[in-house]
């Protein structure tokens, strides 16, 4: 059985560039959550898919947008990319959405702004 | 964003050694959760805390829910090298997002 699996693993971009991460989550897994890491810091909430719809969002600015397919699967857009968008971004999946204590995380995204 | 006030930010201990780490916050929370992550890795869920005052083992992990539910603690007993890692405490109020602390590294010297 899979767990959370993410895609890319690592990748860098430039300033103004957009980006897009994805996400699978774990089997049985209906509800996807994004979070971004800074180096040194905890994850930070970005926003919750469910039923393919966002269903509540952290203190991110409108460039962070996401998707949620029929098959669960997620995706985390970011455009005009800031220096300070560079972290680790993680997936964490759960079945339903008040189910955050049982989330999964995947390993992350490593994202690097130059 | 807010973040849960966690202590020591890191520490070095011996193998063999106990360790405690805590983590503050200004709200109450309804669960306090613990993880830790490896490198390259996502955090890995230790262990769940649901009632004030509530004390919870997994293996040499226990943790307890603080009876003012803004605060929570993580003992580890006779750590080992994997014990080596970053722990986070996260809180929620069960309808909102979690809410992580910056971590404590914990480091292991065989």
């Amino acid at each position: 059985d899979a767990g959370v699996t993410q895609s890319p693993t690592h990748l860098i971009k430039t300033r103004g560039q957009q980006v897009t991460l994805r996400c699978s989550p774990k089997s049985g897994h209906d509800t996807v959550s994004w979070y971004q890491q800074a180096l040194g810091q905890g994850p930070q909430f970005i926003f919750q898919y469910y039923e393919e719809e966002e269903r509540q969002r952290g203190n991110f600015p409108d460039r962070f947008s996401g998707h949620q397919f029929p098959n669960y699967s997620s995706e985390l857009n970011v455009n005009a990319l800031l220096l300070g968008d560079s972290a680790l971004y993680l997936c964490a999946s759960s079945f339903g959405v008040g189910s955050v204590d049982t989330q999964y995380f995947g390993p992350g995204t490593r994202l690097t702004v130059l | 964003g807010q973040q849960l006030n966690q202590s020591p930010q890191s520490m070095f201990i011996q193998e063999g050694e106990d360790v405690s780490m805590n983590c503050t916050s200004s709200s109450i929370f309804n669960t306090w959760l613990w993880y830790k992550q490896d490198p390259g890795e996502g955090p890995v869920l230790l262990i769940a805390l649901y009632k004030a005052g509530e004390l919870t083992s997994n293996g040499r992990l226990t943790a307890q829910f603080g009876t003012t539910r803004k605060d929570s603690f993580l003992n580890i007993s006779a750590s080992i090298p994997s014990d080596v890692g970053i722990y986070f405490c996260a809180g929620t109020t069960g309808n909102t997002p979690l809410v992580f602390g910056k971590g404590t590294r914990l480091s292991v010297i065989a």
